[in-house]
Formats: C-alpha cells, sequence, structure tokens
C-alpha cells in the first residue's frame, strides 16, 4: 500500500492565484515529519517545508504553507499569489518514526503549470 | 553554506558498460542516502547510510549496484553492468541524522542515460 498519495498528476493554475497540492499519507507511528519538495526542470530537488506529527500549528515558510490535518491525515500544500517560476513538480514526503534508521518516502508528485 | 555536491551531472553509455557517480554531503551530515528517479515518477530510495555503515539497501538491485562510504563522508554509487531501465536522474542526499524531524537536501542530480 501506498504510504504517500498524491491523486493530481498535473494542475494548470493563473499566474497570482492560489494554489493547493493534495497529499495523504498512511502511518500507525505517532512520531512522524512531512516535507514537501519542489523539483523544476533542472532536476534539483528544493526543499519548501517541514510538518512534524507533534508540531501544533501548521508550519509557514513565505508563500508556502501546509495545510496539516492529522485526523485525516492529510498534509496539503498552499501555495499564495503564485509565480510562473512556481510551475515544477512538487513532491510530498515522509519520514516515520525516531530511530536511526528511519528513511524518507516520496509521492508520485504533481506537475504544476502557472499560466500567465 | 556548501550543498550536496554531485559528479558527473551527466553520462551516457552503452548497455552492460559500468558507470560510477560521486557524491560529497554537506559538511557535518551524517547521513547519506542515494535515490533514483526514472523520469515521471518520484524519487525512489536505493541505499540509506549513517556514517560508514548501511542502514537500508533493501531496493537496491545488489548484482548489479554496489555504494560505498568508506571515510562516513564521501560516498560513489556504481552500476556494472548498465541495463536500459537504469537510465534515471541519481540523486544524492544528505541529512544531519536520520530523525524525523531533520530536513534532508538534496545534489542536482546526475542524469544517466542508457543506449
Amino acid at each position: 500500500a501506498q504510504k504517500i498519495t498524491q491523486t493530481q498528476p498535473g494542475m494548470f493554475v493563473q499566474e497570482k492565484e492560489a494554489v493547493t497540492l493534495d497529499c495523504t499519507y498512511d502511518t500507525s507511528d505517532p512520531s512522524y515529519g512531512l516535507f514537501w519538495y519542489k523539483q523544476p526542470s533542472s532536476g534539483e530537488m528544493i526543499f519548501l517545508i517541514y510538518q512534524g506529527s507533534y508540531d501544533q500549528q501548521n508550519a509557514t515558510e513565505g508563500r508556502y504553507s501546509l495545510n496539516f490535518q492529522k485526523a485525516r491525515k492529510s498534509a496539503n500544500l498552499v501555495i499564495s499569489a503564485s509565480q510562473l517560476g512556481d510551475s515544477a513538480m512538487y513532491f510530498c514526503a515522509m519520514r516515520e518514526g525516531s530511530n536511526r534508521d528511519d528513511k524518507i518516502i516520496f509521492g508520485k508528485g504533481t506537475r504544476l503549470h502557472i499560466l500567465p | 553554506e556548501a550543498g550536496v555536491a554531485q559528479s558527473p551531472r551527466y553520462k551516457i553509455i552503452e548497455k552492460r558498460q559500468s558507470v560510477a557517480f560521486w557524491c560529497n554531503p554537506i559538511s557535518g551530515h551524517a547521513t547519506l542516502y542515494w535515490y533514483q528517479q526514472i523520469l515521471g515518477q518520484g524519487p525512489k530510495l536505493l541505499i540509506q547510510f549513517q556514517n560508514n555503515g548501511v542502514v537500508d539497501d533493501s531496493q537496491l538491485p545488489k548484482d548489479r549496484f554496489s555504494a560505498e562510504r568508506l571515510k562516513g563522508v564521501d560516498s560513489t554509487l556504481k552500476i556494472q553492468p548498465a541495463k536500459l531501465e537504469d537510465s534515471a536522474v541519481y540523486l544524492c542526499a544528505s541529512s544531519l541524522d536520520s530523525l524525523s524531524g531533520n530536513t534532508i537536501y538534496f545534489g542536482e542530480g546526475s542524469w544517466l542515460t542508457v543506449v
């Protein structure tokens, strides 16, 4: 079973609009971390935002915010005031547990296209 | 602070040839990862090191892939012999350690085309 599910393979959004990228996860471990990465066409993976399972507030980083709904196991990324440079692949990822052996796993990604 | 360095950036080889990729993680990062990303898919973990020890290589095709991190810093990933389906981006990443709250940082990737 998939641990990270991103149901939107692609999205088209008008410039300056807000966009929400969906991510649901599956874990039975009470301790976990959720990450969002951006991958432009150049291929590098750029870290955007992190949410810990015990964090009381939703994470925010500039125009990025994470809509964390723990009971629903969702961690949607919200990009406000989208820009042309936001066009890229976006990956949701999770690391479970608090052991040093724990690995990070990725969803299949959502390709975001910002339209001028 | 310097980021994760990888080389070569691009490599084209024929099937059955061998190739090696090099990675230098961020200074002080104990955990190093190699991911394989096939076009259109999310990254898949191949191997994870904690210092110079392997903590997860369950998805590494060990008949053809090998990786080492002898001194707990730099790492090399080797493929021998390469197959067509090995065409992918090989991403190296590092983190302070593998506790859940520690962000992992990626290099720019090594793009491999097997023809």
